[in-house]
């Protein structure tokens, strides 16, 4: 079965500090992988599309990492600001036409 | 580049009225449009996808003749939730594709049913 699965599930940090959420997935065909910001009561961003053939995307203090062998992808967002706070959705393309999303994670910088 | 909108952002309507919530692609035309909703803390779940000029295919469980969809442009995209419910309550989501890969999501929609 496709699946995307996203941890932690919520995740709270001081500002300025680093973190590394987690996503790993069992789509295959895999064809890329995306990683959306969404803040409350709004639709997803897109922060970084990578195919399989790609390692590391970054844009701007997000990086995003993949593993194609093991299945597996990170974003990493350094030196956190508070505007970071929202929720970060792991998004797999299959061939079968259809975005397979995970559960994303909460993330909440505080002061 | 690739602005999607909707409207209206949020609504409120008493259970058994019906509402539409429109999408539109502001500086590309879209071949497919999707559908999807969110419920709180999950994630985006599909409904439909609509290709220009024809019938929306539906996902397993969604109800076709509650979920009235036209796409009757390249840049329209409707979405008509009928005879709403309380549990219709939701986040409604479209986006535009200018292929399968490529979607550009709108902002939502909010939809409280009293």
């Amino acid at each position: 079965k496709n699946q995307v699965e996203q941890s932690p599930q919520s995740l709270i940090i001081l500002e300025g500090k680093n973190c590394t959420l987690q996503c790993n997935y069992t789509v295959s065909p895999f064809s890329n992988l995306r990683w959306y910001k969404q803040d409350t009561g709004r639709g997803p961003v897109s922060l970084t599309i990578m195919t399989f053939s790609e390692n590391t995307k970054s844009n701007g203090r997000y990086t995003a990492t993949l593993d194609a062998d093991t299945k597996q992808s990170s974003l990493h967002i350094t030196a956190s600001q508070l505007s970071d706070s929202a929720s970060y959705i792991c998004v797999v393309y299959g061939n079968t036409g259809k975005l397979i999303f995970g559960q994303g994670t909460t993330l909440q910088v505080k002061p | 580049g690739a602005v999607v909108s909707q409207h209206p952002s949020w609504v409120i309507c008493k259970s058994g009225t019906s509402v539409k919530i429109e999408c539109r692609s502001l500086d590309f035309q879209a071949t497919t449009m999707f559908w999807y909703r969110q419920f709180p803390k999950q994630s985006l779940m599909l409904m439909a996808t609509s290709n220009e000029g024809s019938k929306a295919t539906y996902e397993q469980g969604v109800e076709k003749d509650k979920f009235l969809i036209n796409h009757a442009s390249l840049t329209l995209s409707t979405l008509t939730v009928t005879s709403a419910h309380p549990e219709d309550s939701s986040f409604y989501i479209c986006s535009a594709g200018l292929g399968q890969e490529t979607q550009y999501f709108g902002p939502g929609t909010r939809l409280l049913v009293l």
